[in-house]
């Protein structure tokens, strides 16, 4: 089975600072993104990657940026921690026409 | 923008009942398509996948795709407990690399 993991399933973090959240999948997959999921908004797409050193913006890129050094791992940064960030952070893969496999998500919350 | 219509519910359907998940898309030429189980405070899980139209059946799951109407369905028969979660269509973009547009979901319900 293919699988994504997160490296953190709960972050608090505070206004201003800097957040790393790290995504890594173990099929090599060409496609990785990320996403936020917040209560009655649903799934939002904030980066997507094609392949190693790419990314394309989502619909919801501010205040987000993304970096992928290695075809495995696809990391989200937040540059300045704001609380309207406070969110649950899901990364997803997938190859071609198959589905997307999620990782267990982030719950980040900024104080 | 693709857009991808789900009641959002509460849907409530009693132990050993058929739940019926509905979904809509707007993109005619959309090929494939998915159904995803959230629990709460969990990430989504891929149950269902469907390509053809018709039915496909998988356990206690059946998709249903109706291409001509854009229309997919999730019917769960014997419905359980452990069913109750949000449940999300997802639609395959045909454009690029399948990028898939989700809808916000369906939470589920089912009484014991």
């Amino acid at each position: 089975d293919v699988k994504v993991t997160q490296s953190s399933r709960y972050l608090v973090k505070r206004t201003g600072e800097k957040v790393f959240l790290e995504c890594v999948q173990d099929m090599d997959h060409e496609n990785m993104f990320w996403y936020r999921q917040d209560p009655g908004l649903g799934l939002r797409l904030i980066y997507f990657s094609y392949d190693v050193k790419m990314k394309e913006k989502g619909d919801i890129p501010e205040g987000y940026s993304v970096s992928r050094e290695k075809k495995e791992r696809f990391s989200l940064i937040l540059e300045s921690a704001s609380t309207n960030q406070t969110s649950m952070y899901l990364c997803a893969s997938h190859q071609s026409n198959y589905g997307y496999t999620f990782g267990s998500g982030t719950r980040l919350t900024v104080v | 923008q693709k857009e991808v219509e789900q009641n959002s519910g509460p849907l409530s359907v009693p132990e050993g009942a058929i739940a019926s998940l509905n979904c809509t898309y707007s993109d005619r030429v959309s090929q494939s398509f998915f159904w995803y189980r959230q629990y709460s405070g969990k990430s989504p899980e891929l149950i269902m996948s469907i390509y053809s139209n018709g039915d496909k059946e998988d356990g206690r799951f059946t998709a249903q795709l109706n291409k001509a109407s854009q229309y997919v369905s999730l019917l769960i028969r014997d419905s359980q407990p452990s069913d109750s979660a949000t449940y999300l269509c997802a639609v395959a973009d045909q454009t690029g690399a399948n990028n898939l547009f989700f809808g916000t979901g369906t939470r589920l319900t089912v009484i014991p």
